[in-house]
């Protein structure tokens, strides 16, 4: 049973467009939620996170949101960038279990210029 | 300041014999993790450890699988035999703790295993 699903493995923007990555959790408990980015070869960077005390988080061109009743936060980009292009995988956490993170499989971003 | 640092990058070994991955993670994180990740899947923790102690291998396959951290610093994750399965991506992360701000972790560039 996966508890954190990105049901949409890719996504294809404009430049200059917003991108709206979408992550949807089972677990009640997680109340800590994390988006990293990958570049080919490369591990995953941290990009934004956000507490289940809040409701948005924002930082520069990305702001997560979280609607803790329906257990969904997405992830915008406005305006998107070609350097953008990358995987995103959401991530959550429980503070019962604070050093686990569970991720989901991933959304392939591309930006076309 | 240095990131967190995996060797080899590549490993290409026969199915039943052993690999090992060594991590180096940044000065200062306490919480090491390792990570496996296959094909199309997102990261699923193998092992956490808080200094030198492993405080949650719940996922680790013991059977197989091996991990140390010595002197709470650099560690080495195990396969031994490898089977075809085997074959991922693995990932080493590193955190200054957990929960909260301290849950976000720093990746290192990780391993690819192929198991022939």
């Amino acid at each position: 049973d996966q508890q954190v699903k990105q049901n949409s493995p890719s996504l294809s923007v404009q430049e200059g467009r917003i991108s709206i990555l979408n992550c949807d959790y089972t677990n009640s408990m997680f109340d800590y939620f994390l988006w990293y980015k990958k570049y080919p070869a490369e591990g995953p960077t941290f990009l934004i996170s956000i507490s289940s005390i809040k409701d948005k988080n924002e930082d520069g061109r990305f702001t997560v949101f979280l609607n803790k009743s329906a257990k969904h936060l997405s992830l915008h980009i406005v305006p998107s960038q070609p350097g953008d292009s990358a995987v995103y995988f959401c991530a959550a956490s429980a503070s019962t279990n604070a050093g686990k993170s569970t991720f989901g499989d991933g959304t392939t971003l591309t930006v076309k210029p | 300041e240095a990131g967190v640092v995996q060797s080899p990058r590549y490993k290409i070994i026969e199915k039943k014999q052993p690999v090992a991955f060594w991590c180096n993670p940044i000065s200062g994180h306490n919480t090491l993790y390792w990570y496996r990740q296959n094909l199309g899947q997102g990261p699923e923790l193998l092992i956490r450890y808080e200094n030198e102690e492993a405080v949650d291998d719940s996922q680790l396959p013991k059977d197989r699988f091996s991990a140390e951290r010595l002197k709470g610093v650099d560690s080495t994750l195990k396969i031994q035999p490898a089977e075809l399965g085997d074959s991922a991506v693995y990932l080493c992360a590193s955190s200054l703790g957990t929960g909260g701000v301290n849950t976000e972790a720093f990746f290192g560039q990780g391993t690819r295993l192929t198991v022939v």
